[in-house]
């Protein structure tokens, strides 16, 4: 099974700033890596697949790099609406799918 | 517009049973595999089931294999989770989601599934 880890656990910023996620997989997944923005009391929301490429609806500020083991997400010009908990997901070696632990993104 | 909407989430004791459903609507269900995810209170993601478009392949988290069963009635439009020998810490929201790409591309609102001891 492929263990994905994502770091910090919380980021503490404010409303303007770059902020940038992290994520590891515990072997290589290729460019196999998604990642889910999830806000208080909502189901997760895909954000980006492919490591870089936007789901349908979601703003150019969000944007994704790296492969194999290593990915970023960044958020630029953080909006309130950005507050959330992001997740990263491999679907490289599958079943399971396997997602990181979330990095909280708070005011 | 997709919808996917979960039913049949409850309190349950240890032990017991509860059938979980889906519907779609919005697009053509019976092209699409389907997963079933859950959230624990307070915690991450974990995948915990995927179906074919077809029902020809099923998979499982070892955490539920041999007491969770997918399956789907493409005529109906729906999926379903049956899950057996409930433990406590199968409590959790359950979510059911479009597959697609190897993600889970559109989600429902999910239902709560309470397991007490």
């Amino acid at each position: 099974e492929i263990v994905m880890t994502q770091s910090p656990a919380t980021l503490s910023v404010s409303p303007g700033e770059t902020v940038t996620l992290s994520c590891r997989a515990s072997q290589s997944i290729s460019n196999n890596l998604a990642w889910y923005q999830q806000k208080p009391g909502q189901a997760p929301r895909l954000l980006m697949s492919g490591v870089s490429i936007r789901a349908t609806g979601i703003p150019a500020r969000f944007s994704g790099s790296g492969s194999g083991t290593e990915f970023t997400l960044t958020i630029s010009s953080l909006q309130s609406e950005d507050f959330a908990i992001y997740y990263c997901q491999q679907s490289f070696h599958w079943p399971p799918w396997t997602f990181g632990q979330g990095t909280k993104v708070e005011i | 517009e997709v919808q996917l909407v979960e039913s049949g989430g409850g309190l349950v004791q240890t032990g017991g049973s509860l059938r979980l459903s889906c519907e779609a609507s919005g697009f053509p269900f019976s092209f699409y595999p389907m997963n079933w995810v859950r959230q624990a209170p307070g915690k991450g993601l974990e995948w915990i089931s995927y179906i074919s478009s077809g029902s020809h392949d099923m998979y499982y988290a070892d955490s539920v294999k041999g007491r969770f069963t997918v399956s789907r009635d493409n005529a109906k439009n729906s999926v379903h989770l049956q899950m057996n020998s409930l433990r406590v810490e199968d409590t959790a929201v359950y979510y059911c989601a479009r597959y697609g790409g190897g993600n889970s591309v559109y989600w429902g609102q999910g239902t709560l599934v309470t397991v007490s001891s």
